[in-house]
């Protein structure tokens, strides 16, 4: 069990450009989450999938932002046309739901910088 | 969505002394995680406990979701408990299950 992993840790961007994030969640977990967290702040919560499909969407999550996971396994968060405003810590979180607790586990995270 | 409140907000601790971290929530709820977030921003899980009392070594925590309220001991503080303690609620019923409401977290510093 080597936990959640994102990929990259970090990521500085002009605005304007588009990014894409990955998360890998703990293997046998049926649940994705991706929040984002602002200096100061707790973290907010962007999207969740169950396998493959996307339950529900926050309405911080713009037409700018989309979310997937093709296979039930990877997610990948990308942004469109990056602004200022979206400089955070991009985190994703795992859990497995139907055993009893659903304790979500999150990876190291995403800090964008947007100049 | 579901309020979250933290208390205190900062807390400075000598190291070997007690603290007291307190999560007040403002419905019913299915899951109340509590977090450390370490310098790096890694958030690291403490405990699952949407109800009862648990303890792991220095930390324990109890909820009382009868009032709406967690807390979260830490004893015999040590410099690595520095950093922003989180409390995080599922909501208990309606369209939002799944997604955890944090609060604006604990950021607690230990000095030697």
């Amino acid at each position: 069990d080597t936990g959640v992993s994102q990929d990259p840790r970090h990521k500085i961007t002009k605005r304007g450009q588009n990014v894409t994030f990955r998360c890998d969640p703990i293997s046998e977990h049926n649940r994705l989450y991706w929040y984002r967290q602002t200096l100061g702040q707790g973290p907010e919560f962007l999207t969740y999938f169950q396998n493959e499909a996307q339950l529900e969407k926050s309405r911080l999550l713009s037409d700018r932002f989309s979310a997937e996971r093709p296979k039930g396994s990877f997610s990948t968060l990308e942004i469109q046309r990056t602004e200022q405003g979206d400089s955070a810590m991009y985190l994703c979180a795992s859990s497995l739901v139907g055993q009893g607790t659903d304790t979500q586990y999150f990876g190291p995270g995403t800090r964008l910088t947007v100049l | 969505g579901i309020q979250v409140e933290q208390s205190p907000p900062d807390l400075i601790l000598q190291e070997g002394a007690n603290s007291t971290l307190r999560c007040n929530f403002s419905d019913s709820v299915n899951n109340l995680q509590w977090f450390h977030q370490n310098p790096w921003g890694q958030l690291i899980n403490l405990f699952y406990i949407p109800s009862g009392t648990k303890q792991n070594g220095r930390l324990s925590a109890t909820t009382v979701a009868t009032e709406r309220y967690s807390l979260l001991y830490i004893s015999s503080s040590q410099t690595t408990d520095s950093g922003v303690y989180f409390c995080a609620v599922e909501r208990g019923r309606g369209s939002t299950l799944g997604r955890l409401y944090f609060g604006r977290g604990t950021q607690l510093t230990v000095w030697p």
